[in-house]
């Protein structure tokens, strides 16, 4: 079976720019994850789903940062205006349960 | 703000040594605990978790857990170069927790 699929895999843009970052997970799992990394900040959580409904979104840090899953094989994570401080590498994650999470391999996204 | 601290590295082991990377948290609740990972430009990847105080052996890897002393390592013998990367340690508890990394690198 496929692992999690991210897309795009690098994405650069400028700021003031809407940027869409897609996810589907493994078949059959019922949590997706999505989190954030950074050299500063490290892996963070920024909300996840448990059947298609969002359960947690406290990570997610502005309202300029908008999370869908209209189905159980498709998320989308969408920054709206996107700002250079918004840089970072965005993992999808998905998993049976909440622990054991398996990772996509992530959107490397720059706005300048 | 549940906290799971590691060092950061980078830590240094010649080829065909033990590499032993700690983990601490602060949640006394936690229950699950999980050690991923990650090459450069890679994602996390699991490779070990453990649920009860005492050892547990996968392969070259060893997961030990003190829920006592609040710590959780990750015991890597026969260390090879192939092993160098970062070592994300994760804690259960509302969420999964993850610290910052270890980074580790095998010498020849």
């Amino acid at each position: 079976d496929a692992g999690v699929i991210q897309s795009p895999r690098h994405e650069v843009t400028e700021m003031g720019q809407e940027v869409t970052l897609r996810c589907k997970p493994i078949s059959g799992h019922d949590y997706l994850f999505w989190y954030r990394q950074t050299m500063m900040r490290g892996l963070e959580l920024l909300i996840y789903f448990n059947n298609n409904v969002p359960i947690d979104d406290s990570g997610m840090p502005e309202d300029r940062f908008s999370a869908k899953m209209p189905n159980a094989s498709f998320s989308t994570l969408k920054i709206q205006p996107s700002e250079p401080r918004d840089s970072a590498v965005y993992f999808c994650a998905s998993s049976l349960s909440l622990d054991t999470q398996y990772f996509g391999p992530g959107t490397r996204l720059t706005v300048l | 703000q549940k906290e799971v601290e590691q060092n950061s590295g980078p830590l240094s082991v010649p080829e065909g040594a033990i590499a032993s990377l700690n983990c601490t948290y602060s949640d006394r609740g936690s229950q699950s605990f999980f050690w991923y990972r990650q090459y450069s430009g890679k994602s996390p990847e699991l490779i070990m978790f453990i649920y009860s105080n005492g050892d547990k052996e996968d392969g070259r890897f060893t997961a030990q857990l003190n829920k006592a002393s609040q710590y959780v390592s990750l015991l890597i013998r026969d260390s090879q170069p192939s092993d160098s990367a970062t070592y994300l340690c994760a804690v259960m508890g509302y969420a999964l927790n993850f610290g910052k990394g270890t980074s580790l690198l095998v010498t020849p």
